[in-house]
């Protein structure tokens, strides 16, 4: 158990909806990560948050959005949902940036239908 | 930005045989080159890690190799057994990079098989 709680763990939605991705981090680490896993896609990075604050972007779409939460929680909210949006999404959290390792949640995977 | 790739896509070995996975890194100021692996239904995690002052690291049956000249680092399993089979990916970092996640760019992963 990494220690970092991710819900829903399974999500079937529609085209065109919108959903949302809770992540619990480790206790205690300010950073928090979130990763799409697509089919032969590997870890695409999608966005870095630490301490309440926006840190880095990565292959994050416009339709995407997320945020950190004073008590360090985060949401992914994924809106007007495509076929192609169904993967595997993965929250992952540490002490700092710049250092060390990486503590993956189990994942919420998205089916959109 | 970092371009991490990673190979195989698939490895099958016979049990007690040794596994490598090799990865290749574009960008020189690349320091810290980890390795997860995920098994099926779980997410990645680390099995060991590398910076760039070190050529080697072992821990029990895993060892890293790292190449800074060549840009390439590679996983070495040997006297593999069932619960090795999973996904590995291979990554690098670099603070410098700008591309965000502390510069972490993830390998598209391997797949490894342990054939009994």
């Amino acid at each position: 158990d990494s220690g970092v709680t991710q819900t829903p763990k399974h999500l079937i939605t529609a085209t065109g909806q919108r959903v949302t991705l809770r992540c619990s981090p480790r206790s205690g680490d300010l950073s928090v990560y979130w990763y799409q896993q697509s089919l032969d896609q590997g870890l695409q990075f999608l966005i870095q948050y630490y301490n309440g604050e926006e840190r880095a972007k990565g292959n994050i779409l416009e339709r995407f959005s997320a945020q950190q939460f004073p008590d360090l929680h985060s949401e992914l909210n994924l809106s007007s949902l495509e076929l192609g949006d169904s993967a595997l999404y993965f929250c992952a959290s540490k002490y700092r940036s710049n250092t060390g390792e990486l503590f993956f949640g189990e994942g919420s995977r998205l089916t959109v239908l | 930005g970092e371009n991490v790739e990673q190979h195989p896509s698939t490895l099958s070995v016979q049990e007690g045989d040794s596994a490598v996975i090799k990865c290749t890194y574009s960008d020189s100021a690349s320091n810290y080159f980890p390795w997860y692996k995920q098994e099926l239904g779980k997410g990645p995690q680390l099995i060991i890690d590398i910076r760039s002052n070190v050529g080697e690291k072992k821990d029990q049956r895993i060892a890293v190799t790292l190449n800074k000249t060549a840009k390439h680092f590679s996983l070495h399993i040997t006297e593999t057994q069932p619960e090795d089979s999973a996904v590995y990916f291979c990554a690098a970092s670099s603070r410098y990079s700008g591309g965000g996640a502390d510069g972490l760019t993830f390998g598209k992963g391997t797949h490894l098989i342990i054939q009994p």
